[in-house]
């Protein structure tokens, strides 16, 4: 089976940082992506992980941990326009199918 | 703008009609993607082509689904016999291929059946 779970939703202050977890649990696994949607729109690509630890790029930091099943999302300096539902996405073995869960929907406030 | 393009961007139908949507990827992209999303959800994988070769299609895919990808460019989605419960907003997605994992979404087609 598959399964992947984030918090449904979560608020945040304007210049703060916020974490946004993900677990999951999947019959093969071969990356992690997250990706940003507006509401209305098409999602956006931020970050691919397949090797453990975290990776930096700009404001945006993503961490992976395959033993655990577990990845976050790390938001710094957030800004008003942060605010969109962000999905995490697993990549199943063997080829290119990729699982979306829910995404969390992140609301900015001033 | 990705550079995917996707027609139409919104239609209506009645319950028992067919439909086709068109998804054009970027031009060099050999990976394209079929997504389906409803209100609150994260997209929900349909199928995906490699070139022309169809190579993993949801079990969700029921027979009433079916898409192609002709001459590995651009594709079309049809639903026959469409049910209420098909109304969602339809992704198509793009990737480079290779070691290039990253997709690329259109606009999307909303269909709504009544």
């Amino acid at each position: 089976g598959q399964n992947i779970d984030q918090p449904t939703e979560m608020t945040a202050t304007e210049g703060a940082i916020v974490q946004i977890n993900c677990t999951y649990q999947t019959s093969g696994f071969n990356g992690l992506f997250w990706y940003q949607q507006h509401a209305g729109e098409a999602p956006t690509f931020l970050s691919y992980n397949v090797l453990d630890g975290l990776e930096e790029k700009g404001r945006f930091s993503s961490f992976l941990s395959r033993s655990k099943g577990y990845s976050y999302l790390l938001l710094k300096e957030l800004q008003m326009k942060d605010s969109a539902s962000y999905l995490c996405a697993v990549r199943k073995d063997g080829g290119f199918k990729t699982i979306f869960g829910a995404g969390t929907r992140l609301f900015v406030k001033a | 703008d990705t550079g995917v393009s996707q027609d139409p961007r919104h239609k209506i139908t009645k319950r028992g009609q067919n439909v086709t949507f068109r998804c054009d990827p970027i031009s060099e992209h050999n990976r394209l993607y079929w997504y389906r999303q409803t209100l609150g959800q994260g997209p929900e994988f349909l199928t995906y082509f490699q070139n022309e070769a169809q190579l993993e299609k949801s079990r969700l895919l029921s027979d009433r689904f079916s898409a192609e990808r002709p001459k590995g460019s651009f594709s079309t989605l049809e639903i026959q016999r469409t049910e209420q419960g098909d109304s969602a907003m339809y992704l198509c997605a793009s990737s480079l291929g290779g070691m290039s994992y990253e997709q690329y979404f259109g606009p999307g087609t909303r269909l709504t059946v009544t």
